[in-house]
C-alpha cells in the first residue's frame, strides 16, 4: 500500500521560511517523480513544484526563486523549503506521485498559514 | 503557457447525466493528456479519469471522459448520478514542464 504523509505546515510570519516533508512508503521516491500541489482555502488546486528522477526540478512562476524542492533517497522523503513566504501562500500543501502523466497517490497536505 | 477552464458550477438531479467540460485556452487538448479529479469536502484528490478516457481500477464505469478537438476542450461525463458523486471535479493537463489545473467545477446532485 502506498502511503504519502506530509509534515511541516504551521503558522509562518510574511517573509518567513518553512520546509515541508513527505515521507513515502509503498514506493521509492527516487525512482519516481514527485509533485507539491497546493490548495488555498475555498479555492482550487494549483501546481507548485516537481521533481524528476533524474533530479530536474521545475517550478510555475509564482514560486520560482523561493521554494525549491528536494529529496532524501535515504530517507525515502521528499521536501519543499519555501522561502520569502507571502500571505498567498497559505494553503494546504498536498504531495503526490507524478506518473509522468497522471497524480496517482496524494497525501492528506499538510496547512501552511502564512500571516503576522 | 495555457490555462483550463471549468464551469464554476453543474446541477443535475440524481439518476441523471451531468458533463463537465474544460477548455485549452491556448495549444491543441489533443497535444497531452487529460486528466479528471474528485475531491470531496476535507479530503485529497482522487483519479476519476487518466489519459483523456482511461478509469482507474475502482472508478465505476458511469465516469467517462473525452476530448473534442473542434471545441479544444475535455469533458467529463457522470451518468446515473448519486448523491455521492457530489464534489469539486478539477481537470488537468501538462506542456512543457508546465503541470496545469482547472480551476474546478463543484458538482451538486439535488
Amino acid at each position: 500500500e502506498v502511503q504519502l504523509v506530509e509534515s511541516g505546515g504551521g503558522l509562518v510570519q510574511p517573509g518567513g521560511s518553512l520546509r515541508l516533508s513527505c515521507a513515502a512508503s509503498g514506493i521509492t521516491v527516487g525512482s519516481n517523480y514527485m509533485t507539491w500541489v497546493r490548495q488555498a482555502p475555498g479555492k482550487g488546486l494549483e501546481w507548485v513544484s516537481t521533481i524528476y528522477s533524474d533530479s530536474s526540478t521545475y517550478y510555475p512562476d509564482s514560486v520560482k526563486d523561493r521554494f525549491t524542492i528536494s529529496r532524501d533517497d535515504s530517507k525515502n522523503s521528499l521536501f519543499l523549503q519555501m522561502n520569502s513566504l507571502r500571505g498567498e501562500d497559505t494553503a494546504v500543501y498536498y504531495c503526490a506521485r507524478d506518473t509522468g502523466v497522471e497524480f496517482d497517490y496524494w497525501g492528506q497536505g499538510t496547512l501552511v498559514t502564512v500571516s503576522s | 503557457n495555457f490555462m483550463l477552464t471549468q464551469p464554476h458550477s453543474v446541477s443535475e438531479s440524481p439518476g441523471k447525466t451531468v458533463t463537465i467540460s474544460c477548455t485549452r485556452t491556448s495549444g491543441s487538448i489533443a497535444s497531452n493528456y487529460v486528466q479528471w479529479y474528485q475531491q470531496r469536502p476535507g479530503a485529497s484528490p482522487t483519479t476519476v479519469i487518466y489519459e483523456d478516457n482511461r478509469r482507474p481500477s475502482g472508478v465505476p464505469d458511469r465516469f467517462s471522459g473525452s476530448i473534442d478537438s473542434s471545441s479544444n476542450s475535455a469533458s467529463l461525463t457522470i451518468s446515473g448520478l448519486k448523491t455521492e458523486d457530489e464534489a469539486d471535479y478539477y481537470c488537468q493537463s501538462y506542456d512543457s514542464n508546465t503541470w496545469v489545473f482547472g480551476g474546478g467545477s463543484k458538482l451538486t446532485v439535488l
